[in-house]
């Protein structure tokens, strides 16, 4: 149980192109949702926190214009890289905290790789 | 002084040996403590949750939280080469809530 998916699972696009990904807790609600990024060989590093309904929080750094979140139902969150560039290409990683079973920790999802030209 | 420390090594073990993986943190309200294993290009698989001090077991898999001296361990008994990986700790002051990450350390079991 407590799966999360991602899609997609690798993308490649052009500078200047918005990229959407999507997370999704499969068999649990999760009404907080966190993304992360990870450079190679480093650790993940929070970008942001998303609420079901309401604005994300995001980390000290983080541009909120350039990696749009929105969690519009409690299954499903998505982070748009608005506009990309050679350096936003790394390993976004999302995950679900879930509530239901009484540990309330927080589940991966596989993860996207983007690559942007 | 980050908040979480971990060796990143990497380590390597012949199959079959135990294996010991630390972290140190500093902030002394981390309540809930947590070891992900994450293979390459993959995201990161709960391994093992657990609260405040104390030993926790799961099969070959031992987790320990000694939070006077702010030091949690994972022990892996009788190494898999499929053990191979890196593993994460991580920990966070509610439930829940934003994990802090260590480096990760990356394992190698031989065979």
């Amino acid at each position: 149980g407590a799966v999360v998916s991602q899609h997609p699972s690798r993308v490649i696009c052009k500078s200047g192109t918005s990229v959407k990904i999507e997370c999704r807790s499969l068999d649990f609600q999760a009404t907080t949702m966190f993304w992360y990024r990870q450079f190679p060989k480093k650790s993940l590093m929070l970008m942001a926190t998303s609420n079901e309904g309401s604005k994300a929080t995001y980390e000290q750094g983080v541009e909120k214009d350039k990696f749009l979140i929105n969690h519009a139902s409690l299954t499903l969150s998505t982070l748009t890289v608005t506009s990309a560039h050679p350096e936003d290409s790394s390993f976004y990683i999302c995950s679900a905290r879930e509530e239901e079973r009484g540990t309330e920790t927080q589940y991966f999802g596989p993860g996207t790789r983007l690559l942007v030209l | 002084q980050k908040e979480v420390e971990q060796d990143p090594g990497p380590l390597s073990v012949p199959e079959g040996a135990i294996v010991s993986l630390n972290c140190t943190y500093s902030n002394s309200a981390f309540q809930y403590f947590m070891w992900y294993r994450q293979y390459s290009r993959k995201g990161p698989e709960l391994l093992m949750y657990t609260y405040s001090s104390g030993n926790k077991e799961d099969g070959r898999f031992t987790a320990q939280v000694d939070k006077s001296s702010k030091y949690i361990s994972l022990f892996i008994r009788d190494s898999q080469p499929s053990d191979s990986a890196t593993y994460l700790c991580a920990m966070s002051v509610n439930s829940g809530y934003a994990l802090n990450f260590g480096k990760g350390t990356s394992l190698l079991v031989t065979p």
